[in-house]
């Protein structure tokens, strides 16, 4: 089966700095990515996916890169804002599958 | 549009007891899951559906049973409840690969602690 490794899992900036959050997957076979955003205490919620057949997604301040050689894509986000602060999860979709992987989260922490 | 509930938002549980944790889903989605979330593991799988009358085991299912009667409910059931089942549990729903958005739309989360 599919695995997704998150790095790093805690994640501390201040207001204004960008923030990056990387992960990686083990089959290359894999073709969707999405990134999820939990708030403290509330349901997981989609920010951002991309396909591999895309290597870049942009929405606003944030960003995500796919690097389908490598076996590895990012969150950039930029201009960061206290109300960033939340744990993000990166996850992974085999072909043909419905189901995702996600790795283990970051936290990710704006200080004002 | 209500989306997708959970109920109850949270229950204490005595071990050996058995439980049914029950989801419901009005978005007309094929595909539901039940993931639980432990601090520092994730979002782990414990069971999916891809249509009414079929079921699949995920990362985690052992402890676990599901069934899918019809396309709007997915409930959970705990057998014989352990401590190690004490987690936040999370179901969540979406269309299948290529008959649209893939992306998984979650429930609110029932907070079980077994005791």
């Amino acid at each position: 089966g599919e695995n997704v490794e998150q790095h790093p899992s805690t994640l501390s900036v201040q207001e204004g700095d960008s923030a990056v959050i990387k992960c990686t997957y083990s089959d290359s076979a894999s073709n969707y990515f999405p990134w999820y955003k939990q708030e403290l205490g509330k349901r997981p919620q989609l920010i951002i996916d991309i396909r591999s057949n895309v290597g870049e997604k942009k929405d606003q301040r944030i960003a995500v890169t796919l690097n389908k050689t490598a076996k590895h894509f990012s969150l950039h986000i930029t201009e960061t804002q206290p109300e960033d602060s939340a744990v993000y999860f990166c996850a992974a979709q085999q072909l043909g599958y419905s189901t995702l992987t996600f790795g283990k989260g970051t936290m990710l922490l704006v200080s004002p | 549009t209500a989306g997708i509930t959970q109920a109850p938002t949270s229950q204490i549980l005595a071990a050996g007891r058995s439980m049914t944790l029950r989801c419901t889903q009005d978005m007309r989605h094929n595909a539901m899951y039940w993931y639980r979330q432990d601090l520092g593991l994730g979002l782990r799988l414990i069971h999916y559906s891809n249509t009414a009358g079929t079921t699949g085991k995920g990362e985690v299912p052992d402890g676990y049973s599901v069934s899918r009667a019809n396309t709007d409910d997915f409930p959970l059931t705990l057998a014989s409840a352990v401590p190690s089942q004490t987690s936040v549990y999370f179901c969540a729903s979406s269309q299948l690969p290529g008959q649209g958005d893939n992306e998984q739309f979650f429930g609110p989360g029932t907070r079980l602690t077994v005791l």
